[in-house]
This record gives structure tokens, C-alpha cells and sequence, in this order.
């Protein structure tokens, strides 16, 4: 089975910080992806990468960035976190740049901005 | 813009019910997933459907995908407290160069089976 990980559960951090969330997937997916759940929004996708070293805006990027420097890890970075960014975040991996592949999750990391 | 429409937002009914969650778009998406989720946990897919028209059977789940690859839904019949859950739909739409860039997923729907 696929095993998606994400460093931390839960995760306490102040307005200000930098906050790095660590995912690694260990099934050699070409595909990675970082969401953030909340509720009465759904799941918003941030950032995808389909490549090492390559990234792509998802549809809410802002004050977020990403880095890929392997294949199995992909680490969402809030450059200076802010309260409106506590939030639940998901990552997750596919296999091969073709659509109709499922979504591999994480089990999420819980992010409290004070 | 929500381009994926799910209804109910919330549903509590009693064990041994039916019912029905729909998925709707003014899209057209080349595949449509439902997942589900539990609390603490990341969602977990259930089915991919993918031809208009399609319909698939999980047990006692039901997924319908629409003639025009625009809407789905799922029924679930003679529901188990075991079915509790978010219940996610997730379309896939081809953007430029198309390829796996993410889904468009749906706000959920909440199911609260009652003993």
C-alpha cells in the first residue's frame, strides 16, 4: 500500500514564523500535492509538483511556497505564517502525469497559527 | 467560484435508511472520485468513475457518474452507523497541457448515521 506521511500531527506556531510541513511519500510518485481543509471550504489545492525541482501554483498560492528536492519529499513553507492560515493541510501523491489516478492522502497536519 | 456543487451539506438519518448525495458542475470533468474521510485521518477514495453514464457498485454503495461527465451521485443503501463520515467528491478537469494537476474537490457532505 501506498504511505503517505506527514512529519507532524499537530502544530503550534506564531504569527511571524516560518513554518516548513514535511511530507514524503514512498511509493515513487511522479505527482505530490498540498491542500488545506476548512470547514465550509473543502479541500483548496496550494501547490503540485509533478517533477523534482518542479512546482505549479494550485488555486490559493499566496504566502505559501513549496520545494521538491527529491522525488519522494515535497515541503509546503509558510514564509511568515499568519492567523488566517490555521488551517487542516493535506499532502498526496499519484503516480505518472495522467488523469484518473487516486489521490493518495496523508493523514493531514493540524497548523494553529497564535 | 465553487465549480463542484455538493448537496446536503450535513445528513443525519437512522440506521437502515437510504439516501443520496449529489455531486453537480457546469463543468465537464474527465473523471469524477469519491472519498471518504474519518476524523484525524486523510481522505481515502472509494471510485473512480469515468465513462458518462457509468455506474458502479460498492457493496452498498451506488456511484453514478452523469451522460455528460457533469454531475454524479452516490447512494448508499440501508446505511450502517459504519458509514458515518465526510464524504468527498473530486473532479478531475483538464487544464492546459492536461495531465494530473490536481483535483477540484467538492465542500462535502456530512454523514451522521444514528443507531
Amino acid at each position: 500500500d501506498v504511505k503517505v506521511t506527514q512529519s507532524s500531527r499537530y502544530l503550534v506556531k506564531r504569527t511571524g514564523e516560518k513554518v516548513f510541513l514535511e511530507c514524503v511519500q514512498d511509493m515513487d510518485h511522479e505527482n505530490m500535492f498540498w491542500y488545506r481543509q476548512d470547514p465550509g471550504l473543502g479541500l483548496r489545492l496550494i501547490y503540485f509538483s509533478y517533477d523534482v525541482k518542479m512546482k505549479e501554483k494550485g488555486d490559493i498560492p499566496e504566502g505559501y511556497s513549496v520545494s521538491r528536492e527529491k522525488k519522494e519529499r515535497f515541503s509546503l513553507i509558510l514564509e511568515s505564517a499568519s492567523t488566517n492560515q490555521t488551517s487542516m493541510y493535506l499532502c498526496a501523491s499519484t503516480p505518472l502525469r495522467q488523469g484518473h489516478q487516486p489521490q493518495h492522502f496523508g493523514d493531514g497536519t493540524r497548523l494553529s497559527i497564535l | 467560484t465553487q465549480l463542484l456543487e455538493q448537496s446536503p451539506q450535513f445528513l443525519s438519518i437512522q440506521e437502515g435508511e437510504n439516501l443520496t448525495v449529489y455531486c453537480n458542475s457546469s463543468s465537464v470533468f474527465s473523471s469524477l472520485q469519491w472519498y471518504r474521510q474519518e476524523p484525524g485521518e486523510g481522505p481515502v477514495l472509494l471510485v473512480t468513475v469515468v465513462t458518462g453514464g457509468e455506474v458502479k457498485k460498492l457493496k452498498r454503495l451506488t456511484f453514478q457518474f452523469g451522460d455528460a461527465r457533469k454531475d454524479s451521485s452516490l447512494h448508499i443503501t440501508a446505511a450502517q452507523t459504519g458509514d458515518t463520515g465526510l464524504y468527498l467528491c473530486a473532479g478531475d478537469l483538464l487544464r492546459d497541457g492536461g495531465g494530473a494537476d490536481g483535483l477540484t474537490f467538492g465542500k462535502g457532505t456530512h454523514l451522521i448515521i444514528q443507531p
